[in-house]
């Protein structure tokens, strides 16, 4: 079975420092993986996917399959970046992903 | 707006009753998802459709909850006999299929969400 665990439920840092927001999987085989973002009393959006390997606003994330990882990272913090961020993947080939629970990012400015 | 719309927005009903939410995708995707969503909890697949046919069911969707999508654009979700577990955010999304070549999971857009309130 397929699972996504984001360790820590709400993440505080200060404008301009660095942010790091956790996730590994569970998935023995080649899955997608996403970040995905949800913006006060806005939708939930795409951030970005790993096989895309770009940055978006600032943030990039790499996939390490030797330790089932795929942080979000982003040099400095704005605080427009406040917002809850979900990890997620897809494994089968299939449209179904699985999200992880999600941690809140809140930017102290 | 030509985002992905729900409707209603948010639903309060007593239990037993029946439920049904309607979502209308992006007018050219042809993939459309729904997933529920409690607190402290990311969203959870339901179920997803390409055209009209629906092609994966999570166990999540037991007997009581069905969906459609008849003529491949709307779907409606219906819930039946209402529990108190039932109480949760339901999301739709929509998604427009890739062609070969590019990543095998589409870019999926999510509307703003039923809220669901079940006494």
């Amino acid at each position: 079975a397929q699972r996504v665990t984001q360790p820590e439920k709400l993440l505080s840092v200060f404008k301009g420092a660095p942010v790091e927001l956790k996730c590994n999987y569970s998935y023995s085989g080649s899955p997608e993986l996403f970040w995905y973002v949800q913006y006060s009393r806005q939708r939930l959006q795409l951030l970005l996917r790993h096989i895309s390997r770009e940055s978006i606003k600032g943030f990039t994330a790499d996939l390490n399959k030797g330790e089932t990882s795929f942080h979000l990272k982003k040099p400095f913090a704005q605080e427009e970046d406040s917002a809850m961020y979900y990890c997620a993947l897809n494994s089968g080939g299939y449209q179904k992903v699985t999200f992880g629970t999600g941690t809140k990012l809140q930017v102290i400015p | 707006d030509t985002g992905v719309s729900q409707n209603p927005r948010h639903k309060i009903t007593k239990r037993g009753q029946n439920v049904t939410f309607r979502c209308d995708p992006i007018s050219e995707h042809n993939r459309l998802y729904w997933y529920r969503q409690t607190l402290g909890q990311g969203p959870e697949f339901l179920t997803y459709f390409q055209n009209e046919a629906q092609l994966e069911k999570s166990r999540l969707l037991s007997d009581r909850f069905s969906a459609e999508r008849p003529k491949g654009s709307f779907s409606t979700l219906e819930i039946q006999r209402t529990e108190q577990g039932d109480s949760a955010m339901y999301l739709c999304a929509s998604s427009r299929q890739l062609g070969g070549g590019g990543p095998v999971t589409d870019t999926q857009y999510f509307g703003p969400g039923t809220r669901l309130t079940v006494l």
